[in-house]
């Protein structure tokens, strides 16, 4: 089946503090996984995607094929950065995403 | 604003009664995605269409919801005969054909059924 876990619903680190998004999921065939973020009040927005492989508001994610990883990390988190992240599959057939149940990230002062 | 626009932004309505939402993509993007979303949880894809054509129905579009995209711009969601499990946000998305696997969402539109 194929299914995205985010395990922790909320994350809470303080400024300047490393922050790691944990995302595991399972796919029969090649996935393309990515992060999107939604801050207060907003819509959903892309964060980033694996196969680009950039670094977003100091955010990167690493695809772990061997582990079906995809924990999105920063080095110094910053208030700003407080918002629900979302990790999301899409399937290879109709690019439908599948997406965790999201993690609260609160970045205390 | 050249982003997707959903309306209306909330519907209150009561169990039994009808609804009907809109979304609006951007302009130039061939597919379109609805999803769902209850509290706590992601969203849950319903339906795509890539032009006009409805290519994929989730199972959990049951036979009261219906989605249509006329003209292969504006889609519409209509649920019938409303219970209160209906209430949810629902999503609209749309990616563009250089770029089906990178969705734009819409604000939402938020469903409570009394």
């Amino acid at each position: 089946a194929q299914r995205v876990t985010q395990p922790e619903k909320l994350l809470s680190v303080f400024k300047g503090a490393p922050v790691e998004l944990k995302c595991n999921y399972s796919y029969s065939g090649s996935p393309e996984l990515f992060w999107y973020v939604q801050y207060s009040r907003q819509r959903l927005q892309l964060l980033l995607r694996h196969i680009s492989r950039e670094s977003i508001k100091g955010f990167t994610a690493d695809l772990n094929k061997g582990e079906t990883s995809f924990h999105l990390k920063k080095p110094f988190a910053q208030e700003e950065d407080s918002a629900m992240y979302y990790c999301a599959l899409s399937s290879d057939s109709n690019y439908q995403l599948i997406w965790g149940a999201g993690t609260k990230l609160i970045i205390k002062p | 604003d050249t982003g997707v626009s959903q309306d209306p932004r909330h519907k209150i309505t009561k169990r039994g009664q009808n609804v009907t939402f809109r979304c609006d993509p951007i302009s130039e993007h061939n597919r379109l995605y609805w999803y769902r979303q209850t509290l706590g949880q992601g969203p849950e894809f319903l339906t795509y269409f890539q032009n006009e054509a409805q290519l994929e129905k989730s199972r959990l579009l049951s036979d009261r919801f219906s989605a249509e995209r006329p003209k292969g711009s504006f889609s519409t969601l209509e649920i019938q005969r409303t219970e209160q499990g209906d209430s949810a946000m629902y999503l609209c998305a749309s990616s563009p054909r250089a770029a089906p696997n990178e969705q734009f969402f819409g604000p939402g539109t938020r469903l409570t059924v009394l």
